[in-house]
């Protein structure tokens, strides 16, 4: 069945990057873009971009263009976000999810990966 | 895109019908997903192209709309039913989520 599993939760200080990791499993990685959304606490979905893991292209929101990093490694079925400059306000939840190969939604999700940001 | 729903919270009785709006800025046609979040829990998809129920979704639950306004109705609220439910847009090379709708015991 297929499973995204995701690193454990991280305390970074403010201008610190922070990489998050998500490990696909139970399908074919290459065949469906991964997305990562974050959510504040308390707070909703924010869709920050995602990742071809075919072909490495990306495509990210336009507020987190410069900051964010999308990348993945085929041979482990794995995706990364990374996360630089950090400020108080991306203190938040990191989620990726599987697009549907067919269409557009996110079907599975993974559990999440709780990034603080501190001084 | 933005997106917008109505209520913000709504209390109701287990066996009740609710009936959750999500509205679009602009036309996303039938591309509207629904999805339903439990505290400390990732979203779980609930459905998909407005109205399609994804697998092992009871079937209380409906969609309907198109364009700019759409609905969840849930049919006789369950208690696994309280939680909070987003709206989701993916039309147009984007992808835009409702800001929640939170189901709460009355």
């Amino acid at each position: 069945h297929v499973q995204l599993v995701q690193s454990g939760a991280e305390v970074e200080k403010t201008g610190a990057s922070v990489k998050v990791s998500c490990k696909a499993s139970g399908y074919t990685f290459t065949d469906n873009y991964v997305h990562w959304v974050r959510q504040a606490p308390g707070q909703g979905l924010e869709w920050m971009g995602w990742i071809s893991p075919n072909t490495g292209y990306t495509k990210y929101g336009k507020i987190f263009q410069g900051r964010v990093t999308m990348t993945r490694d085929t041979s482990t079925a794995t995706a990364y976000l990374e996360v630089s400059g950090l400020r108080f306000d991306d203190t938040a939840t990191y989620y990726c999810a599987r697009q549907f190969s067919e269409s557009f939604y996110l079907d599975y999700w993974g559990q999440g990966t709780l990034i603080t940001v501190s001084s | 895109i933005q997106m917008t729903q109505s209520p913000s919270t709504l209390a109701a009785f287990v066996g009740d019908r609710v009936t959750i709006t999500c509205r679009a800025s602009q036309s996303v046609s039938n591309w509207l997903a629904w999805y339903q979040q439990k505290p400390g829990e990732a979203p779980k998809l609930l459905m998909y192209e407005t109205s399609t129920l994804d697998s092992g979704v009871p079937s209380r639950f409906s969609g309907s709309g198109f364009g700019t306004e759409f609905t969840l109705t849930i049919n006789s609220l369950q208690p696994d039913d309280f939680a909070t439910y987003f709206c989701h847009q993916y039309s147009d090379n984007s992808w835009v989520f409702g800001p929640g709708t939170k189901v709460e015991i009355k």
